[in-house]
């Protein structure tokens, strides 16, 4: 009965290659989110997405690109993925996005390129 | 800008010392604010929020309460468990539209020796 769930928990692949994060929840929730975690732990926020509207921080490379194929699923697509981008991915949601909505996390994904 | 500023770690405290970990913001209009914790190896959890100024959010014996007048949301617990050895992140929810990111501090590592 896990609320946010992301596959797969590690990924280790090469410079270059492209790669998928899945993420689903189940909380009924309609925006979704994902974040970077650098190896500092510092955590800063990727994109946010609901049926209306994506955001997307301006500071994230276009390689990086999130795919809703519906409300409970946000995944993200990496392509020619580099070593810059290893890191732990975090997926998120709530409901909606104003005062006081609580955001609940997946378990990470630990990406490392080789 | 939005921001979060919280005390550099590590923390190391021994079983049932005070604990106090600092946080303060910068935010345009009154943000959300929030505690997440990060056990080693997992995702994040919230810890507790608070919404509105001189709101107190609590759990598991942290507490914290929002400071409109200082900017602060300070944690502090009574008396800490080596189970509570953590990364605790102060967050502030910054929202317009649809739609909210969290802006994270950048982590207090917490270390509780028997």
């Amino acid at each position: 009965d896990t609320a946010v769930s992301q596959t797969p928990k590690y990924l280790v692949t090469q410079m270059g290659n492209d790669k998928s994060i899945k993420c689903e929840q189940n909380l009924g929730h309609d925006t979704m989110y994902w974040y970077k975690q650098d190896s500092k732990k510092f955590l800063k926020i990727m994109f946010s997405y609901n049926n209306k509207e994506l955001i997307i921080n301006e500071t994230v490379p276009n390689r990086f690109s999130p795919k809703s194929p519906d409300k409970a699923h946000l995944n993200l697509h990496i392509n020619s993925l580099e070593l810059g981008d290893s890191a732990v991915y975090f997926c998120a949601s709530s409901q909606g996005g104003a005062r006081g909505k609580t955001q609940y996390f997946g378990p990470g994904t630990r990406l490392l390129v080789l | 800008g939005n921001s979060v500023t919280q005390m550099e770690g590590p923390v190391t405290l021994s079983e049932e010392a005070f604990l106090t970990i600092n946080c303060t913001y910068t935010a345009t209009g009154y943000p959300s604010l929030f505690w997440y914790v990060q056990y080693p190896g997992e995702g994040l959890q919230l810890l507790l929020k608070a919404t509105k100024a001189d709101d107190k959010g609590s759990n598991k014996g942290f507490e914290a309460t929002y400071r409109k007048e200082t900017t602060s949301f300070h944690l502090e617990k009574g008396s800490v468990q080596v189970s509570d050895s953590a990364v605790y992140f102060c967050a502030l929810l910054k929202y317009g539209g649809s739609q909210g990111n969290l802006i994270f501090g950048k982590g207090t590592k917490l270390s509780v020796k028997p």
